[in-house]
């Protein structure tokens, strides 16, 4: 049972590059997660999934796409990088979107040069 | 913005002294979570309070939950070093849990 697994874990990339953070997770929840975590500001949600097939934008939502590809996994693209992005990329699961305490994997540090 | 706003951003202290964070909303939360960071790794969640005035206890750490439902606390007795990490409070809103920017606590052995 390996909970949320993220990939990959460390990844740089150029301005104008593009890449996709994969999560998937085994637990046979409902709603999944991507926050970023910069020094200082704490997490800041920037896409969440409450139920497979849909999508909603959370606090900074700004050049990012998502995609709910099946119950398991949830996606996370950046088409145009920027130095900005640079960031620590949790993504996260829980049982509903109400009460459910979140499961976090255990990252992916993106550095945009 | 940040809309839930945690204070301090970072305390010190001797092993053996106690520790409490706070964290406030502009609004009226459904319930709060509270989650540790260890050093390099990733949160993990500790509880949930839900009640108007809930109090809750995990052994040496005390969790509130104000009577308004905007502000909560957690309060840590006689600081071990393996409290180091960052203390997050997460408060629901709608269909988002909006995280405060963490207390990061150092204990000096």
């Amino acid at each position: 049972n390996a909970g949320v697994t993220q990939t990959p874990k460390f990844q740089v990339l150029k301005t104008g590059q593009s890449m996709t953070l994969q999560c998937a997770q085994d637990m046979n929840h409902n709603s999944m997660y991507w926050y970023r975590q910069d020094p200082g500001m704490g997490l800041r949600l920037i896409y969440y999934s409450a139920s497979e097939g849909t999508t909603d934008k959370g606090e900074v939502p700004n050049g990012y796409n998502v995609s709910r590809l099946n119950k398991r996994e949830f996606s996370l693209r950046l088409e145009s990088a920027a130095p900005s992005q640079t960031s620590v990329y949790f993504c996260a699961s829980s049982e509903t979107q109400g009460d459910s305490p979140l499961h976090f994997g255990n990252g992916t540090r993106l550095t945009v040069t | 913005g940040q809309q839930v706003m945690q204070i301090p951003q970072y305390q010190h202290v001797q092993e053996g002294e106690d520790f409490t964070t706070y964290c406030n909303s502009s609004t009226t939360l459904s319930n709060i979570q509270w989650y540790k960071q260890r050093p390099g790794g990733h949160p993990v969640f500790l509880i949930q309070l839900v009640k108007s005035g809930e109090v809750k206890k995990q052994k040496r750490l005390t969790f509130q939950f104000g009577e308004a439902k905007k502000n909560s606390s957690l309060h840590i007795t006689a600081t071990q070093t393996t409290d180091v990490g960052t203390y997050f409070c997460a408060g629901r809103r709608g269909g988002k849990l909006i995280f405060g920017q963490g207390t990061e606590l150092s204990v000096k052995p």
